[in-house]
Order: C-alpha cells, then structure tokens, then sequence
C-alpha cells in the first residue's frame, strides 16, 4: 500500500527567503510523485510530477524538487519565496500501475511574511 | 490539452435531498475517473475509482449507497450525493486519466465542487 507524510502542518517564512517543504512516501517500487498548490476555496494546481530519469525536477513558479530513492523523499524546494506562495501545498504517490491511485499527504500550509 | 471541468461549482441544498455533480474530460477520453472529497483545511480523501461502463470501486468506509457514482461514458461521470445532510457537506473533486496516449498515468483534476447541505 502506498502513504505520503508532509512533517510540517504548518510553515511561516519571510518573503525572499528560501523554502523547503518535505515529503517522504511509502511504496514497493519507485512510484510517480506529485506536488500540487491549492489556494484557498480553489481547486489544485500542478506545480511539478516525478516519473523517472533526472531526480532533479523542475516545475511552475520557480519551485523544484529532488527525489531521493534512498530517504524515500521528494522535498519541493524554492530559493526565494514570494507573497503570492502561501497557500496550501499537497505531496502525492502515485501508483505506477492498475487504476494509477493516488495518496495526498495532509498538507503543510504555507505563510509569508512581509 | 487535458482539461476536466465540474458542474456546479457551488450548491447549496436542503437536507434530505439529493444532489448530483457532473464530472466531464472535455478534450479527451478517461477510462478511468477518481472522486475526492476534501474537509475545510484537511487533505483530498480519495472516495472511489470509477471505469466507464462498470461499477465504481469505493474506498473502506465510503458508503456507496450514499455516495453514488456512474461512470456512462468515456468523458463523463457523476456523484450523486443521497438524501445529503449537513455533514456531506464539503469540497468535492473529481479527476480523469486518459485512456491512451501521452500522460495515461497521470490524473488531471477538476475545479471542485462545493457542497452547501442546510
């Protein structure tokens, strides 16, 4: 069975500052990760997916992760975080096969301070 | 490309009633389209799997005969929320894979649909 745990509930960080959030997944095999934002009363926005190849993705907004088979992690990352990123964000596995299910992580909402 | 909208976006009904959202891939085929329900400030709850033309597979503890789904074709399914009380109230998000092609093993997400029950 897949699970996806996000640490952190909550974070506040200071506008300009870097960001990292953190995800850690339990799966079989690799399996296809996600993270998603979501503003509030709104629906899902993709920021970045992992499938295979480079570990280093690349996605919207600026916004990057690395997964890392070994700590079964796949933290986003930002190097200067701007008002407009709080929100919530949603870290998920994707099965690699049957019905492709997906998990979300709760979630760790985001604040930025001016 | 890949588009999945929701309709209604906002409905707010009686208890009692009953209550139906449509989901719709609107520039591709889904074999297979998921539904969510997601709490005020919690995370998206997966509550069945439906594939076009068969019955949809809940998750444990969803009951399916308040929460049921019909998946008629390959760009359409519906949630159908039975005799809805306050507590079904939430956000409810639907998403669709395609069934061939580029991207079969990723879902693309509708806006949600937010569910008012008074």
């Amino acid at each position: 069975a897949q699970s996806v745990t996000q640490p952190d509930i909550h974070i506040t960080v200071s506008e300009g500052a870097s960001l990292e959030l953190r995800c850690n997944y339990s799966y079989g095999a690799t399996p296809y990760l996600f993270w998603y934002v979501q503003s509030p009363g709104q629906g899902l926005q993709l920021l970045l997916k992992y499938f295979s190849g480079d570990t280093l993705v690349q996605g919207i907004k600026g916004f990057e992760a690395e997964f890392k088979r070994s700590q079964s992690s796949f933290n986003l990352r930002k190097p200067s975080v701007h008002w407009s990123d709080a929100a919530e964000y949603f870290c998920a596995v994707g099965a690699t096969s049957g019905t492709y299910k997906y998990i979300f992580g709760t979630g760790t909402r985001l604040k930025v301070l001016a | 490309g890949a588009v999945v909208s929701q309709h209604p976006s906002r409905v707010i009904c009686k208890s009692g009633t009953s209550v139906k959202i449509e989901c719709r891939s609107l520039d591709f085929q889904a074999t297979t389209m998921f539904w969510y329900r997601q709490f005020p400030k919690q995370s998206l709850m997966l509550m069945a799997t439906s594939n076009e033309g068969s019955k949809a597979t809940y998750e444990q503890g969803v009951e399916k005969d308040k929460f049921l789904i019909n998946h008629a074709s390959l760009t359409l399914s519906t949630l159908t929320v039975t005799s809805a009380h306050p507590e079904d109230s939430s956000f409810y998000i639907c998403s669709a894979r395609r069934r061939q092609g580029v991207a079969y093993n990723e879902q693309f997400f509708g806006p949600g649909t937010r569910l008012t029950v008074l």
